[in-house]
């Protein structure tokens, strides 16, 4: 079975800092795919980035990007120069072949101004 | 923002009342989804579908019923709602095929409260 873990409940940021959510999965399978989702208050969530297993080179997504250790089965999440609008629940998220997407229980992240 | 619609937004309701919870998504999506997302924030997966007339249950037991008599539209019925059923109910949709492709979308959410 898959699993997600974040264990981070909660950070917090200054604004313009740099801040890394982490996520440690577990799957069997060599093919996956692993997602970053973004819960705004009270606002959809939303896709940040994507990473597929195959792929060495880490996504990144303008001041998004991802640490990806596969044989660690890690996959972090740094966000550099820190916005007040970056202020929400992050979802760390797997998927492999047909089945169905598993989430971590989330990260709150603060921004401080 | 995503083509994928939820109402109502905000529901308050006695114990006792049917109600029905609307998701509709204009993407043509054919995978469609239920969670349920606790006061801890974590989601649980409670209802999906595959395709019109496929509905399966989530990983998370709840006494909601679904149907999916069109591909655009996946309503969430609670026949007797209950205190315990006071949660928000997120409605995703995703496109078929493999992995690669299954970014969900999501809806604004519902958020249900009964008293």
């Amino acid at each position: 079975a898959q699993t997600v873990t974040q264990s981070q409940p909660e950070m917090s940021v200054q604004e313009a800092e740099t801040v890394t959510l982490s996520c440690t999965y577990d799957t069997s399978e060599s093919d996956y795919y692993l997602f970053w989702y973004k819960q705004p208050p009270s606002r959809q969530m939303i896709l940040v980035i994507r990473q597929e297993a195959y792929k060495q080179q880490n996504a990144t997504e303008n001041r998004f990007s991802v640490n990806f250790q596969k044989a660690a089965k890690s996959f972090s999440l740094k966000i550099s120069d820190s916005q007040l609008g970056d202020a929400a629940m992050y979802f760390c998220a797997l998927i492999q072949g047909a089945q169905k997407l598993v989430f971590g229980q989330g990260t709150r992240l603060t921004i401080n101004p | 923002e995503a083509d994928i619609y939820q109402t109502p937004r905000y529901l308050v309701i006695g114990t006792g009342k049917k109600i029905t919870l609307e998701c509709s998504q204009t993407m043509g999506h054919d995978k469609m989804y239920w969670y349920q997302q606790d006061p801890g924030m974590e989601l649980h997966l409670i209802h999906y579908s595959y395709g019109v007339n496929s509905t399966e249950k989530g990983d998370l037991s709840s006494e909601s019923t679904v149907s999916r008599i069109r591909t655009e539209h996946f309503p969430l019925t609670l026949e007797s709602a209950r205190p315990s059923h006071t949660s928000q109910y997120l409605c995703a949709s995703s496109l078929p095929g493999l992995a690669g492709n299954n970014e969900q979308f999501f809806g604004p959410g519902t958020r249900l409260t009964v008293l």
